[in-house]
């Protein structure tokens, strides 16, 4: 199964938008990459999915690039809502297993 | 909206009791896991289950069981608890399996082993 890496933290100016990114560098053709968030005191909330092509919700947009080695995760507008550790996560090709690393905790600063 | 419950935010046990976690979700879903999460490590898969009565050993699977015995229902025992089982646990479910089925997870148990 693929690892991920992301950095440890990150600070970002509330109204300006976050760039989180992650590297996935052993990453399988069939493998999908995940991110979630979890906001102190609560569980893991799903956020978005990708293959290949970039990806945009409402929440956020997923950019992969071509050789799918790395992603980045954009929150366009980041309030203070959105301090919390985000995960990267590269689905595992063993049935539903999703591997959690430690993430990046994002600080969105007034 | 899918709904995943677990039955205490908090608990406080001794060494050597059982103790049963429990998790309900309200979506139908095949698919539901036990993690448990700890500083520096992330979440680690205990088990899941993909269907009644199934269950599938996750990574860290020693000190631990489970039971499934209806679908809505996923419940985590520590048949003699250790300090070193101290850790939020959280509870997830999914869809029947696939590509990209998100997983739905609960607010989380805090479990203190004295």
């Amino acid at each position: 199964d693929a690892k991920t890496t992301q950095p440890t933290s990150m600070d970002c100016a509330e109204g300006r938008a976050a760039n989180l990114p992650c590297n996935h560098s052993t990453i399988s053709g069939n493998e999908y990459v995940y991110w979630y968030r979890q906001i102190h005191s609560q569980g893991p909330q799903y956020i978005i999915h990708g293959l290949k092509n970039n990806e945009t919700n409402e929440m956020a947009s997923l950019i992969i690039t071509e050789d799918r080695k790395s992603s980045t995760l954009i929150l366009p507008h980041a309030t203070l809502r959105d301090t919390a550790v985000y995960y990267c996560i590269v689905r595992a090709n063993n049935f539903n297993k999703f591997y959690f690393g430690s993430g990046t905790k994002l600080n969105v600063k007034p | 909206d899918v709904k995943v419950t677990q039955s205490s935010r908090y608990l406080v046990k001794r060494t050597g009791e059982k103790v049963f976690l429990e998790c309900v979700q309200d979506m139908d879903h095949e698919n539901m896991f036990w993690y448990r999460q700890d500083p520096g490590l992330g979440l680690r898969l205990i088990y899941f289950s993909y269907d009644v009565k199934m269950k599938e050993k996750g990574d860290i699977p020693e000190g631990y069981s489970v039971s499934r015995e209806k679908k809505e229902r996923f419940s985590l025992i520590l048949e003699s608890a250790s300090t070193n089982q101290t850790s939020m646990y959280l509870c997830a479910s999914s869809l029947s399996p696939g590509s990209y089925n998100e997983q739905f997870f609960g607010p989380g148990t805090r479990l203190t082993v004295l």
